[in-house]
């Protein structure tokens, strides 16, 4: 089955800093998303992103499908920014079932 | 965006008791829902798919017996964890489909003693 991989698995920003954060996937996918799970376990939506870049507010991410990897961007990171951010793609192409990476636990200290 | 709710946000049970958790789509839709469980700093593994009017889909190694799914209507999926046992402990997570993206629930912390 398509294997996830995210790096780094940890980091510690200071609050300002900018980080990329690397989404790496085995097999072609029609489907990408990036979710935030806050101190509190709620998943958060950050993007729907098969391909292409998009922008919302501090984050921006990009997927190249055909290099199999997407990069979230969080620029002037804020403390409200930690958690674990998790990439997603569908086990299955054309559905939802979705296999979540490895996952990268930031930490943004004041 | 999509509001997807769960009930009960956390319960404690005895071992050998069965727990229900409920998954609600609030302002949508949804004819499959998806049930993921989390381990303390893991990653989210995906359980089971649940269909509106048909059986579940279960994932390997998930006991269909033992996680019983119930999708009863186009708003609400129940999970059971049936005569549960401390290694069932984690943190269940439902989610459900709207206009191509996947919202979460809260999740529901279950811890059996």
């Amino acid at each position: 089955g398509i294997q996830v991989e995210q790096s780094p698995p940890d980091l510690i920003l200071q609050e300002g800093a900018n980080s990329t954060l690397r989404c790496n996937f085995s097999d072609s996918v029609n489907n990408l998303q990036w979710f935030h799970q806050n101190p509190w376990g709620q998943l958060i939506n950050l993007f729907y992103i098969p391909s292409g870049t998009k922008q919302n507010g501090r984050l921006s991410a990009t997927t190249v499908a055909t290099e199999r990897y997407s990069l979230l961007y969080i620029s002037s990171s804020q403390t409200t920014d930690s958690g674990v951010y998790f990439c997603a793609v569908p086990q299955i192409s054309g559905t939802y079932k979705y296999i979540f990476g490895t996952g990268t636990r930031l930490k943004v200290l004041a | 965006g999509a509001v997807v709710s769960q009930h009960p946000s956390r319960v404690i049970c005895k071992s050998g008791t069965s727990v229900k958790i409920e998954c609600r789509s609030l302002d949508f839709q949804a004819t499959t829902m998806f049930w993921y469980r989390q381990f303390p700093k893991q990653s989210l593994m995906l359980m089971a798919t649940s269909n509106e009017g048909s059986k579940a889909t279960y994932e390997q190694g998930v006991e269909k017996d033992k996680f019983l799914i119930n999708h009863a209507s186009l708003t609400l999926s129940t999970l059971t964890v049936t005569s549960a046992h401390p290694e069932d402990s984690s943190f269940y997570i439902c989610s459900a489909t709207a206009q191509e993206t996947q919202y979460f629930g809260p999740g529901t912390r279950l811890l059996v003693l």
